[in-house]
């Protein structure tokens, strides 16, 4: 199984701000099928980007996603308020799927 | 609009059984895999397993094999997920997604969650 670890576990910045959240995979993701989805407390988790760097419906053209291989990296470019959430990786290209662990975006 | 709604709370003793149901609308129900995940509290996201609503087969996390059954009803647009032999670390919000036409697709869509809390 691939197991994706997250970098950093939080992060605290400020509205305005970019952010970068990493995704590191113990072996090589599958035709680069990483996804990134957002998760607000209380709330299923929302789709981010999918196929390393395309973003879904929606999602403003400040977030971007890029990486190969084993390194993947969510940037956020100035930070709106609704953006302050949990972030998950999640590889796709072979099963069993599997998530990262979560980096927690706050308010600083 | 695409909906995925998910039946409500269950509080189970361990041992017992619990299924949860996922109801489509929206879309082609046969036309997206639906995956279920669970979420234990505070903590990440973990898949336990899809099923193809067309054909109704399968493909359920090791971790899960032989406790989980996941099967669907066409006529309504719902897939169901059965875990068995219910431990207290089975405590979760299990979540249903769907991803288009295939196994090795992003999920784009989510159900909102059922809370299930097993509880002597």
């Amino acid at each position: 199984e691939i197991v994706l670890t997250q970098s950093p576990g939080t992060l605290s910045l400020s509205p305005g701000e970019g952010a970068t959240l990493s995704c590191r995979a113990s072996q090589s993701v599958g035709s680069n099928q990483l996804a990134w989805y957002q998760q607000k407390p209380g709330q299923a988790p929302r789709l981010v980007i999918y196929g390393t760097s395309s973003r879904a419906t929606g999602i403003p053209d400040r977030f971007s996603g890029t990486g190969s291989g084993t390194d993947f990296s969510l940037t956020i470019s100035r930070l709106e308020p609704e953006d302050f959430a949990v972030y998950y990786c999640q590889q796709y290209g072979s099963s069993p799927y599997t998530f990262g662990q979560g980096t927690k975006l706050e308010i600083k | 609009q695409v909906q995925l709604v998910q039946s409500g709370a269950e509080v189970k003793k361990p041992g017992a059984s619990v299924k949860v149901s996922c109801k489509a609308s929206g879309y082609t129900f046969t036309s997206y895999y639906m995956h279920w995940v669970r979420q234990a509290p505070g903590q990440g996201l973990e898949w336990m397993g899809v099923i193809n609503p067309s054909g109704g087969t399968t493909s359920y996390a090791q971790k899960f094999q032989g406790r989980v059954t996941m099967t669907r009803d066409t006529s309504t647009s719902t897939v169901y997920m059965e875990l068995r032999s219910l431990r207290s670390e089975d405590t979760a919000v299990y979540y249903c997604a769907r991803s288009f036409g295939g196994w090795y697709v992003h999920f784009d869509f989510w159900g909102q969650g059922t809370l299930v809390t097993v509880s002597s």
